[in-house]
C-alpha cells in the first residue's frame, strides 16, 4: 500500500539552530497533512497542519512546507530547544474522515 | 482538559494469553483508533471505527479485533498474545465531519508478551 516515509530517521541539532525535518509522501490524491510531535513515554501531540491547497503554513516557531510537485512535506522549527527533542511524525489523509497514514518518524536530539 | 485515557500503561503477558486494552475518550468524538508502533515502522493502523458498534480493519489487523459497545471506550483485543505482538499500542479518537482530521491521542500502552 501506499505510505508516507522520511528521509533521515534520525537528526542531531545544537541548541538555537533551525531543525528541518522531511517527509516523502507517494500518494498524490492526500489532501492534508499533519505533523506530530512524541515525547518519551507520551502519545503522539499535535503540532501543525496544512492543506493541499496550501504550500506554507507557520505557526509558533514552526513552519511546514509543501511542494506537490514533488510530494515533499518538511517541518521547520527555529531557534531549536532542548525541549524540542522528541520523535516527530508526518502523516496524510487520503480523503476527509479517513484513517490518517503516518511515516516512520524522525528523532530530533537537541544538544545544548 | 480533553483526555484519550488508556488504563494499562504496562502490560506483561504470557503467550497464548487473551489480553485487553482498553481507551477512553471523554471527547464525545464518533471515530477512535488503534494503532501500534514499533522502531523504525512507524504508526500502523491496526483497525478503527466510526461509530458505536461499528469497525473496520486497518492495515494490519491480523490477531486483533476489537469491541466498541459504547461511544466513549474503544477496546483491542488480543485472543492469543503472541511474541511479536510486543508492541506499544496507541488509541486515539477525533470527531467526525468535515475537516475533522486531527487525532488526540492516547499515552499509550506498551506490552510484553513472553
Amino acid at each position: 500500500g501506499e505510505s508516507v516515509g522520511l528521509h533521515l530517521p534520525t537528526l542531531s541539532v545544537q541548541e538555537g539552530d533551525n531543525s528541518i525535518i522531511n517527509c516523502a509522501y507517494s500518494n498524490s490524491a492526500s489532501d492534508y497533512f499533519i505533523w506530530y510531535k512524541q515525547e518519551s513515554g507520551k502519545g503522539p501531540q499535535f503540532i501543525i497542519d496544512i492543506r493541499s491547497n496550501m504550500d506554507k503554513r507557520q505557526g509558533q516557531r514552526v513552519t511546514v512546507l509543501l511542494n506537490k510537485t514533488v510530494k515533499h512535506l518538511s517541518l521547520q522549527i527555529a531557534a531549536t530547544q532542548p525541549g524540542d527533542s522528541a520523535v516527530y511524525f508526518c502523516a496524510e489523509n487520503k480523503q476527509a474522515g479517513t484513517a490518517l497514514i503516518f511515516g516512520k518518524g524522525t528523532t530530533l536530539s537537541v544538544s545544548s | 482538559d480533553v483526555k484519550v485515557t488508556q488504563s494499562s500503561r504496562y502490560l506483561v503477558k504470557r503467550t497464548g494469553e487473551k489480553v485487553f486494552l482498553e481507551c477512553v475518550q471523554d471527547m464525545d468524538h464518533e471515530n477512535m483508533f488503534w494503532y501500534r508502533q514499533d522502531p523504525g515502522l512507524g504508526l500502523r493502523l491496526i483497525y478503527f471505527s466510526y461509530d458505536v458498534k461499528m469497525k473496520e480493519k486497518g492495515d494490519i489487523p491480523e490477531g486483533y479485533s476489537v469491541s466498541r459497545e459504547k461511544k466513549e471506550r474503544f477496546s483491542l483485543i488480543l485472543e492469543s498474545a503472541s511474541t511479536n505482538q510486543t508492541s506499544m499500542y496507541l488509541c486515539a479518537s477525533r470527531p467526525q465531519g468535515p475537516g475533522a482530521n486531527v487525532l488526540t491521542f492516547g499515552a499509550g500502552s506498551r506490552l510484553t508478551v513472553l
